[in-house]
């Protein structure tokens, strides 16, 4: 098992330009998440999908979407990327148990 | 929503002392609160895990306390080691509104040798 496999590690992208995070799952998870942490500021949820076909938004949504293309995967896209968006983006995946959530090995993105 | 505050930001200790980091939350439908663990560079690994109807759980160095009446919980590490050396992270979960997980802000820990 690979668990969450987040794609690609590192990225520098221009102001302006888009870009898809991609994220899988072999854990049969039904709910996943995206989550990017800042220092000082933990991870904050951005979007996540308590179950295949739904997506809700999270504490900071704005300038991203997501889509939950299948149970095993759960893409975000920056459409015009800024400055701001300069984080480390991790994905992760839960049962709807009262059990945790794995984590990918995280994204690390950088927009100038 | 559910609010997780953690303390302390910063935490140091010399190798073989005992840590604690505190947490509280907010709301009180929350029923499962894991901690991680995350070391450089790496995503956050479970180190230990407590649920609402449990008051204490332990796990050979680690341990979890959680108080429901004051809305607060606690993490324990005895005889640190220098591979205790991470950033700590408590979190709260509310399984009837989307399975979301409430994060704090992270406590950095340095064990010193």
């Amino acid at each position: 098992n690979a668990g969450v496999t987040q794609t690609p590690k590192f990225q520098v992208l221009k102001t302006g330009q888009s870009m898809t995070l991609q994220c899988a799952q072999d854990m049969n998870h039904n709910s996943m998440y995206w989550y990017r942490q800042d220092p000082g500021m933990g991870l904050r949820l951005i979007y996540y999908s308590a179950s295949e076909g739904t997506t809700d938004k999270g504490e900071v949504p704005n300038g991203y979407n997501v889509s939950r293309l299948n149970k095993r995967e759960f893409s975000l896209r920056l459409e015009s990327a800024a400055p701001s968006q300069t984080s480390v983006y991790f994905c992760a995946g839960s049962s709807q148990m009262n059990t945790e959530a794995f984590f990918g090995q995280g994204t690390r993105l950088t927009v100038v | 929503g559910e609010n997780v505050e953690q303390h302390p930001s910063t935490l140091s200790v010399q190798e073989g002392d005992s840590a604690v980091i505190k947490c509280t939350y907010s709301d009180s439908a929350s029923n499962y609160f894991p901690w991680y663990k995350q070391e450089l560079g790496k995503g956050p690994q479970l180190i230990i895990d407590i649920r609402s109807n449990v008051g204490e759980k332990k796990d050979q160095r680690i341990a979890v306390t959680l108080n429901k009446t004051a809305k607060h919980f606690s993490l324990h590490i005895t005889e640190t080691q220098p591979e205790d050396s991470a950033v700590y992270f408590c979190a709260a979960r509310i399984t009837n509104t989307g399975n979301q997980f409430y994060f704090g802000t992270g406590t950095s820990l340095t064990v010193i040798p």
